[in-house]
């Protein structure tokens, strides 16, 4: 079965820096997801990669697929308050896409200290 | 447009009884999955269903029944709560690529 490994588990990172959060597939990715999910809350939809060395950015968060379509890493440039949450990578094992029976990795914690 | 909802937010049970959460979505998406998350682990795919009258076992479904009588609502069912049942629930839904999650329920078995 299809595994994801996130680190870190938790990250804390003063206001205004970079960060990284990566993602790694036991398997090759058929498609990998990345939600955030605030304290409490449900889950929210950030980007999804497909394509080997695929990166898509929507306002200061990067994703980006390894060419090899077996990890993914997410990158916040200059970190806000509104950025902390769990973030979260999912993904579609290639034979059953059909069901989209989403894998999910354990989740990041993110703070942002001001 | 709701999107997806779920009822209720929070419920404490006591072991041996019975709950039915409910999940609904007025996006008239074919596929629909129940998934627990528990700290560390991430979410877990209970049971799913890719349409109306349709039902499948996800990774961790023990415990847990489901039916989807109409194409809009999903309901999860715990016929005998247990303690290891305490857990955040999430239910989603999807007819393409991206799946859209409810706001979750808490439950808490004593």
């Amino acid at each position: 079965s299809q595994e994801l490994e996130q680190s870190p588990q938790s990250l804390i990172v003063q206001e205004g820096k970079n960060l990284t959060i990566n993602c790694t597939s036991s398997k090759t990715l058929y498609g990998l997801y990345w939600y955030k999910q605030k304290y409490g809350e449900g889950l929210i939809f950030l980007m999804m990669l497909q394509k080997g060395g695929e990166e898509k950015s929507h306002e200061k968060i990067t994703a980006k697929l390894d060419e090899k379509k077996q990890q993914s890493s997410l990158h916040i440039t200059a970190s806000q308050p509104s950025h902390a949450g769990i973030y979260l990578c999912g993904a579609v094992p290639p034979l059953i896409q059909g069901a989209q029976k989403l894998v999910f990795g354990q989740g990041t914690r993110l703070t942002i200290n001001p | 447009n709701a999107g997806v909802t779920q009822t209720p937010k929070f419920r404490v049970l006591k072991t041996g009884q019975s709950m039915t959460l409910l999940c609904a979505q007025d996006m008239n998406h074919e596929y629909m999955y129940w998934y627990r998350q528990d700290p560390g682990m991430g979410l877990r795919l209970i049971h799913y269903s890719v349409g109306e009258g349709t039902t499948a076992k996800g990774e961790v479904p023990d415990g847990y029944n489901v039916s989807r009588l109409k194409k809009q609502n999903f309901l999860l069912g715990l016929e005998s709560a247990a303690p290891s049942q305490t857990s955040v629930y999430f239910c989603a839904s999807t007819n393409s690529d991206t799946q859209y999650f409810g706001p979750g329920t808490r439950l808490t078995v004593l």
